[in-house]
């Protein structure tokens, strides 16, 4: 089955920096992957998503890319805020399967 | 509309108790989820429907039982609670088709249930 992977589990950046969040699947088949980004207490919510047919995607300050033929993705934020400060969680979905998500990245955004 | 709903918020079980964890949405979704969220392993599947009268077992089924009568709803059933069951509880819904295929709907969560088990 399919395998995500997530580094780093914990990243630190002074506000206005930029932030990078990898992750790989192992399946080959994968072909959609969602963001999710959970603040303390609150429920997932998603940001950003990308289907295996496009390499990049943005929406304001951020952006997702994808490498099919290395098998990872990674999410982009730039000029961070303190409230972009949360936990941040990848996904991989093959289609008709089940959702399987990286174990998470909790990002501080430091003023 | 209310997106996905969970019922209760907050629940303490003593060991040995049963209970139901209420799931329900009005988006008209056909897939509906069980995870549970506890500290440092993210996100792990319980149990999943892909339609009414249809369900199967995650990553970590064992200890809760699912049904799916009705498309809107999609309650969690802990048959005998034991503290290992102590977790935050999230349902989540997204768009299949009525055969599961994926339409690359992403999912959505309700605010979860937090279940301590004493």
């Amino acid at each position: 089955g399919e395998n995500v992977e997530q580094h780093p589990s914990t990243l630190s950046v002074q506000e206005g920096d930029s932030a990078v969040i990898k992750c790989t699947y192992s399946d080959s088949a994968s072909n959609y992957f969602p963001w999710y980004k959970q603040e303390l207490g609150k429920r997932p919510q998603l940001i950003i998503d990308i289907r295996s047919n496009v390499g990049e995607k943005k929406d304001q300050r951020i952006a997702v890319t994808l490498n099919k033929t290395a098998k990872h993705f990674s999410l982009h934020i730039t000029e961070t805020q303190p409230e972009d400060s949360a936990v941040y969680f990848c996904a991989a979905e093959n289609y008709g399967q089940n959702f399987v998500f990286g174990p998470g990245t909790r990002l501080s955004v430091l003023p | 509309n209310a997106g996905v709903t969970q019922t209760p918020k907050f629940q303490v079980l003593k060991t040995g108790q049963s209970m139901t964890l209420q799931c329900a949405q009005d988006m008209n979704h056909e897939y509906m989820s069980w995870y549970r969220q506890d500290p440092g392993m993210g996100l792990r599947l319980i149990h999943y429907s892909v339609g009414a009268g249809i369900t199967d077992q995650g990553e970590v089924p064992n200890g809760y039982n699912v049904s799916r009568s009705t498309t809107e709803d999609f309650p969690l059933r802990l048959l005998s609670a034991a503290p290992s069951q102590t977790s935050v509880y999230f349902c989540a819904s997204s768009r299949r088709s009525t055969r599961g295929s994926s339409y690359n709907s992403p999912l959505h969560f309700g605010n979860g249930t937090r279940l301590t088990v004493t």
